[in-house]
């Protein structure tokens, strides 16, 4: 149980496009998900926290107008990287919990690798 | 803001020896401690976690402690084996349900 997965597991796109990724809880509700980017030997750094029906609220440094985060329902979450740079490259993972704001357990997706030539 | 400081950052033991991970939070208010094990280009893998009324837990060849008056908590596993390698997280889970994750621990056990 507790499955999360992603889409897709890895995209390249040019600079100035925009890339959707997906995070589907396949077993549970995930009241609550979390969106994590990763830069090469570094710590997972959390972007944003999103609950289900409501907007997003974004961690301190990251920019909302670029980093679009849709939550629209109880297993599926959307973050759309708008107008890409190849700085925005990395890899992202999505974590979904169970109860508003979450509890203790964050369940992990595999993560997207986003390339931006 | 909440932060989480990680030590080693690599660590490089001989199979069949130890490792011990060390991490101290800030956050007073923490209250759920997991670590994780994350392979290069995959996700993170809860290997072991502990709630804030506990002092130590033990699973086979890892186990974790807890010091809340110092805000330190450790990984130890023993035995380490070769596919041990891998990089290390410790999380704090703060009292604003977000999980600070340390700065992660480079594994190496050399057969």
């Amino acid at each position: 149980g507790a499955v999360v997965s992603q889409h897709p597991s890895w995209v390249i796109c040019k600079s100035g496009t925009s890339v959707k990724i997906e995070c589907r809880s396949l077993d549970f509700q995930a009241t609550t998900m979390f969106w994590y980017r990763q830069f090469p030997k570094q710590s997972l750094m959390l972007m944003a926290t999103s609950n289900e029906g409501s907007k997003a609220t974004y961690e301190q440094g990251v920019e909302k107008d670029k980093f679009l985060i849709n939550h629209a329902s109880l297993t599926l979450s959307t973050l759309t990287v708008t107008s890409a740079h190849p700085e925005d490259s990395s890899f992202y993972i999505c974590s979904a919990s169970i109860g508003w704001q979450g509890t203790y357990e964050q369940y992990f997706g595999p993560g997207t690798r986003l390339t931006v030539t | 803001g909440e932060n989480v400081e990680q030590h080693p950052s690599t660590l490089s033991v001989q199979e069949g020896d130890s490792a011990v991970i060390k991490c101290t939070y800030s956050d007073s208010a923490s209250n759920y401690f997991p670590w994780y094990k994350q392979e290069l280009g995959k996700r993170p893998q809860l290997i072991i976690d502990i709630r804030s009324n506990v002092g130590e837990k033990k699973d086979q060849r890892i186990a974790v402690t807890l010091n809340k008056t110092a805000k330190h908590f450790s990984l130890h596993i023993t035995e380490t084996q070769p596919e041990d390698s891998a990089v290390y997280f410790c999380v704090s889970y703060s009292g604003t349900y977000k999980y600070i994750f340390g700065t992660g621990t480079r594994l190496k056990v050399l057969a």
